[in-house]
């Protein structure tokens, strides 16, 4: 099956540019779609596609992908973008979806 | 709004069974298809289980196969996951998520339930 591979910890000082990274073959295929998830709340959607975001979330969020890697960036990152991230995509013959494992996003 | 509202967790033994139910309201019930994805304490989201808008395919991870069924009835805007067989690693929140798909190669989940807690321990 296939997988999707994120580092588990991040961090980026207030008002920095951050990266979270997502690889996996699914990603040559299919876009990634990224949730935002705080302690004790359900997964926000935050970005999907080729960088699309939902009403309501900041354009501080994109995406990029290249290859079997999608990136989050988080532009001018603020506090209340200190959450646990998720990556996801539809995998294989399209049937079934995949989760990467999380980055937790410290904001110093 | 759209609200997805998870109902039916708790406390199980291990092998029996339990039915996770997803109420929907504020958009059209049977235009999206429906997926269960689960978190278990301390980790990460794993994709469970989806089915289409019009019930005709579903779909499961592997480690529920045979144990998980995922269903729908349109006329009452629910979802349901019934779960047999339990074992101690199902112990999870269950979330009901909607999905979108934008093309055949952009999908993603743009609704959750605030979740329901399944606990299966003796």
């Amino acid at each position: 099956s296939s997988e999707l591979t994120q580092d588990p910890a991040v961090s980026v000082a207030l008002g920095q540019t951050v990266r979270i990274t997502c690889q996996g073959d699914s990603l040559r295929t299919y876009y990634a779609s990224w949730y935002q998830q705080k302690p004790g709340q359900a997964p926000v959607l935050v970005i999907y596609g080729e960088s699309n975001r939902p009403l309501g979330i900041p354009d501080r969020f994109s995406v990029s992908t290249s290859g079997n890697t999608a990136s989050l960036t988080i532009t001018g990152a603020q506090a209340e973008d200190e959450a646990d991230y998720y990556c996801n995509s539809r995998e294989g013959s399209g049937d079934h979806w995949v989760f990467g494992g999380g980055t937790k996003l410290t904001v110093l | 709004q759209v609200q997805l509202v998870e109902s039916g967790g708790g406390v199980v033994q291990p092998g029996r069974s339990l039915r996770l139910s997803c109420t929907a309201s504020g958009f059209t019930f049977r235009t999206y298809g429906i997926h269960w994805v689960r978190q278990a304490p301390g980790k990460g989201l794993e994709w469970v289980a989806g089915i289409w808008n019009d019930g005709s395919k579903t779909h499961y991870t592997e480690s529920v196969k045979g144990r998980f069924t995922i269903s729908r009835d349109n006329s009452k805007n629910t979802a349901w996951l019934q779960m047999n067989s339990l074992r101690a690693e199902d112990t999870a929140v269950y979330y009901c998520v909607r999905d979108v798909w934008e093309t055949t190669v952009t999908t993603f989940f743009d609704s959750w339930g605030q979740g329901t807690l399944v606990t299966v321990s003796s």
